[in-house]
């Protein structure tokens, strides 16, 4: 069963738009959130994780336990935005499995 | 310093044949995934190990795939009898803590083709 969603393959925006970048999650428990980035040529790494509660590079994600998502979100869109992002759900008190889901690759168009 | 290191960064390889490939830690990291990054399909998850704990292996696809990880540092993913479902970039991470405050630093992936 796919633990976290991320309905967009693909996702488009011209620079200074919104951007908003949908994951949903399935998990009964507390969960632990994350947001990973690779950028062209570059490693995955963590852009921002839910507890932390910061923006980062502009970004912020709310954890809604409600409607079980955590949604990226960024006012204004920069070129330098493009790139592949993953939502990534942790389970339990300690460190183990991550799940990631498949990725929203995201084109910043100038 | 140094982040995860990976080796080689690039493997093509012949149907049937057996391949492995490896992974160096950030020094002192306790923890050590592997997942799989295929085109469509994100980043599946494969193998975990943790200190001296007994590792995760839920993910591993067949017993085609094993792993191990020497001396709680440097890891061998190996895939025998390789299938060109096989074909994907393999990455490997690590992290210093058992808990979430922590990242996972990954590395460069090691890139394996199977014709």
């Amino acid at each position: 069963a796919q633990r976290v969603t991320q309905p967009e393959k693909l996702l488009s925006v011209f620079k200074g738009a919104p951007v908003e970048l949908k994951c949903n999650y399935s998990y009964s428990g507390s969960p632990e959130l994350f947001w990973y980035v690779q950028y062209s040529r570059q490693r995955l790494q963590l852009l921002l994780r839910h507890i932390s509660r910061e923006s980062i590079k502009g970004f912020t994600a709310d954890l809604n336990k409600g409607e079980t998502s955590f949604h990226l979100k960024k006012p204004f869109a920069q070129e330098e935005d493009s790139a592949m992002y993953y939502c990534a759900l942790g389970r339990g008190s300690t460190l183990g499995r991550l799940y990631f889901g498949r990725g929203t690759q995201l084109t910043v168009w100038p | 310093g140094a982040g995860v290191s990976q080796s080689p960064s690039n493997k093509v390889t012949e149907k049937g044949k057996d391949v492995e490939l490896r992974c160096d830690p950030i020094s002192g990291h306790t923890a050590l995934y592997w997942y799989r990054q295929s085109l469509g399909q994100g980043l599946e998850f494969l193998i975990y190990f943790q200190g001296n704990s007994a590792p995760d292996k839920s993910g591993l696809p067949s017993d085609r795939f094993s792993a191990e990880r020497t001396g709680g540092s440097v890891s061998t993913l190996t895939i025998q009898r390789t299938q060109q479902e096989d074909s994907a970039v393999y990455l490997c991470a690590s992290s210093s803590r058992t808990d979430y405050n922590s990242p996972l630093h990954f590395g460069n992936g090691t890139r394996l083709t199977v014709t």
